[in-house]
């Protein structure tokens, strides 16, 4: 099993409506979760973190971790043209290294 | 804010050539990392750096060397660049919440 796995998409969704978007790792020790949004040939940049059971919401951004379920998920709400980008989820876990999922590419349409 | 710079966003080098990769960041971070993106791959851990004169081998270690003799920079080294090696390079320090930092990404072509 993969570390961190993403829905591969791409993932197509109107101007407005709620991008979802969904992650589950192995590693039970995974102490800290993060969402990164990567535009075409840039580098990724943090949008949210997590690392409590729960969700946790920033402005349009809601993350959402169920450790039990091993599966933390970003929520986009009234979603933009401009949040077309590759979503990655990232796991810092108990051997000190940030692991990523191979990302999930995200299209809003106008 | 962090700033993570790295030193050369194009470059274009012939097989057998020694590269150098150069990243500076301006947080005092103790913790520094290289990694490679391609296409369907993802982001891959090559080499990462707990402090000074400290490094640890990541997932694809293999062809590639780092130097860390300062704690605000950390380069990595293609002894012989390889067409393989052809990929963007991503260097990036690490928060203390353990988030990490990306410098905008030195994207090589090996001819």
């Amino acid at each position: 099993q993969k570390e961190v796995e993403q829905n591969s998409g791409p993932l197509s969704v109107p101007e407005g409506a709620i991008a979802s978007l969904n992650c589950t790792y192995s590693d039970r020790g995974s102490q800290s979760f993060f969402w990164y949004r990567q535009y075409s040939g840039k580098s990724p940049e943090l949008i949210m973190s997590i690392y409590s059971n729960g969700d946790k919401e920033d402005g349009r951004f809601t993350a959402q971790l169920n450790k039990a379920s091993q599966y933390v998920s970003l929520l986009i709400r009234d979603s933009q043209p401009s949040d077309s980008a590759t979503y990655l989820c990232a796991r810092f876990g108990s051997n000190y290294k940030l692991t990523f999922g191979k990302g999930t590419l995200l299209t809003v349409n106008p | 804010d962090v700033k993570v710079t790295q030193s050369s966003r194009y470059l274009v080098k012939r097989t057998g050539e020694k590269v150098f990769l150069e990243c500076v960041q301006d947080m005092d971070h103790e913790n520094m990392f290289w990694y490679r993106q391609d296409p369907g791959l993802g982001l891959r851990l090559i080499y990462f750096s707990y402090d000074v004169k400290m490094k640890e081998k990541g997932d694809i270690p293999e062809g590639y060397s780092v130097s860390r003799e300062k704690k605000e920079r950390f380069s990595l080294i293609l002894e012989s660049a390889s067409t393989n090696q052809t990929s963007m390079y991503l260097c990036a320090s690490r928060g203390v919440a353990g988030e990490l930092f990306f410098g905008e990404g030195s994207r090589l072509t090996v001819l």
